[in-house]
């Protein structure tokens, strides 16, 4: 089946470390997406990525970064630098040029079933 | 700075009566809009979208209904059911070619028996 895959599922992070979530998708879409979602609230924009080798930062980048060697995958690093790191993460994928080309429109995000990280 | 609101954050529902969820939008230049529900623990999951050019759209259940003139957008679901519990968040996007969304902050529906 196509879909979004993250791992791990839960995460744990002691001060001072960098830790990596992993986001892989076989939907063949060309954009990607990483969300942090807090308790009660809505997703915020950490990164995304329309093309492979090529990402912009979002609405709340410091303390993250970000890899799109692969057309699959989009990893996170949450690094020492994100002095509040406990949240829900969320992967989401869209556009698959090959199968829209020539259209400009927008297509939904999908979502994977998220990372949940804590601190230790 | 503009962004995707709801009205209610939690909204009580009598199983098998019409569920009417709301959100207001203030981007004016906003052309695209979905509409995603989240199960506890679990990512957002696609239900509707909703072009700009288009007032209506109907699926399984569900209706999104879009006025532009008053920047509101609403989610109806039909015969509410226990699985419908869940958070809805709507989203928005401006344009064709940027594909980041705007999300509200949800509204956590609750169905009774």
């Amino acid at each position: 089946d196509g879909g979004i895959t993250q791992s791990p599922k839960y995460l744990f992070r002691k001060e001072g470390q960098n830790v990596t979530l992993s986001c892989e998708q076989n939907l063949n879409h060309d954009a990607m997406y990483w969300y942090r979602q807090d308790p009660g609230q809505g997703l915020r924009l950490i990164y995304y990525s329309q093309i492979v080798n090529d990402f912009q930062k979002g609405d709340i980048a410091e303390g993250y970064s970000v890899s799109r060697e692969k057309k699959e995958s989009f990893p996170l690093t949450v690094t020492s630098a994100q002095k509040n790191p406990t949240a829900f993460y969320l992967c989401a994928s869209s556009i698959d040029s090959d199968r829209d080309r020539g259209l400009l429109s927008n297509q939904p995000q999908h979502f994977g079933d998220g990372t949940r990280l804590s601190i230790l | 700075g503009e962004s995707v609101g709801l009205h209610l954050p939690t909204l009580s529902v009598q199983e098998g009566d019409n569920s009417i969820i709301n959100c207001a939008y203030s981007n004016s230049a906003s052309d695209y809009f979905i509409w995603y529900k989240q199960e506890s623990g679990k990512g957002p999951q696609f239900i509707i979208d909703i072009r700009s050019n288009m007032d209506k759209r109907q699926g399984q259940r569900v209706t999104v209904l879009l006025n532009k003139t008053v920047k509101h957008l609403s989610l109806q679901i039909a015969a509410t059911q226990p699985g419908d519990s869940a958070v809805y968040f709507c989203a928005e996007n401006i344009g064709p070619n940027d594909y980041k969304l705007s999300f509200g902050a949800g509204t956590t529906v609750t169905v009774r028996a």
